[in-house]
């Protein structure tokens, strides 16, 4: 069956480093993985877009990386803020783009 | 422009009840859809709609109803309310292939 897997223990990290959050897919041929923020009470803000036929997507402090091999991923926050903690979940669109699967979210904390 | 507008944003009913849940947007985006969250299980789809007429159901459609009469609204009734409907719904629109643009939530509770 189909799956998308993000570390549901939160990510404490301290503030002024780089955070790595992961996004692994099975069962999947998506089309293109977007990245989403949430803050708590609030709807996903969306922050990134990468397609299946680009490896890397920049957004000033932001990273992400899309391996199709290894089913997989990476979303890098540089130069962590404290204002950069929240709740991030990763989605993938695949064929016919009419349904979005989102993955569970990751917590991240950013320790002053 | 105010993006997607969801009403009420918080509701209690008592099992049973119908109730419907309103969203409107004004971005002029074909697509729309209905998410519930809940705690370990993420959002989950309920229903979604490709523009006016058109609605197809998700992955958990059971005991909610939709229709889409024009492009700006999408409401979301429940038919007959359980506790397990308890929830925080969320209604997305987006461009084509493009990312979504959520609402603010509704939180339901039903006792």
């Amino acid at each position: 069956s189909q799956k998308i897997e993000q570390n549901s223990e939160a990510l404490n990290i301290q503030e002024g480093k780089t955070a790595t959050l992961t996004c692994n897919y099975t069962n999947y041929s998506p089309a293109y993985l977007q990245w989403y923020r949430q803050d708590p009470g609030r709807g996903p803000v969306f922050l990134l877009l990468i397609r299946e036929n680009e490896k890397e997507k920049r957004k000033e402090r932001l990273k992400v990386t899309f391996d199709t091999t290894l089913k997989q991923s990476l979303f890098h926050i540089t130069a962590s803020q404290p204002a950069d903690s929240a709740t991030y979940l990763c989605a993938l669109l695949s064929g016919g783009y009419q349904k979005v699967t989102f993955g569970t979210g990751t917590k991240l904390q950013v320790i002053p | 422009n105010a993006g997607v507008t969801q009403t009420p944003k918080f509701q209690v009913l008592k099992t049973g009840q119908s109730m419907t849940l309103q969203c409107a947007q004004d971005m002029n985006h074909e697509y729309m859809s209905w998410y519930r969250q809940d705690p370990g299980m993420g959002l989950r789809l309920i229903h979604y709609s490709v523009g006016a007429g058109i609605t197809d159901q998700g992955e958990v459609p059971n005991g909610y109803n939709v229709s889409r009469s024009t492009t700006e609204d999408f409401p979301l009734r429940l038919l007959s309310a359980a506790p397990s409907q308890t929830s925080v719904y969320f209604c997305a629109s987006r461009e084509n292939r493009g990312s979504y643009t959520f609402g603010s939530g509704t939180r339901l509770t039903v006792v």
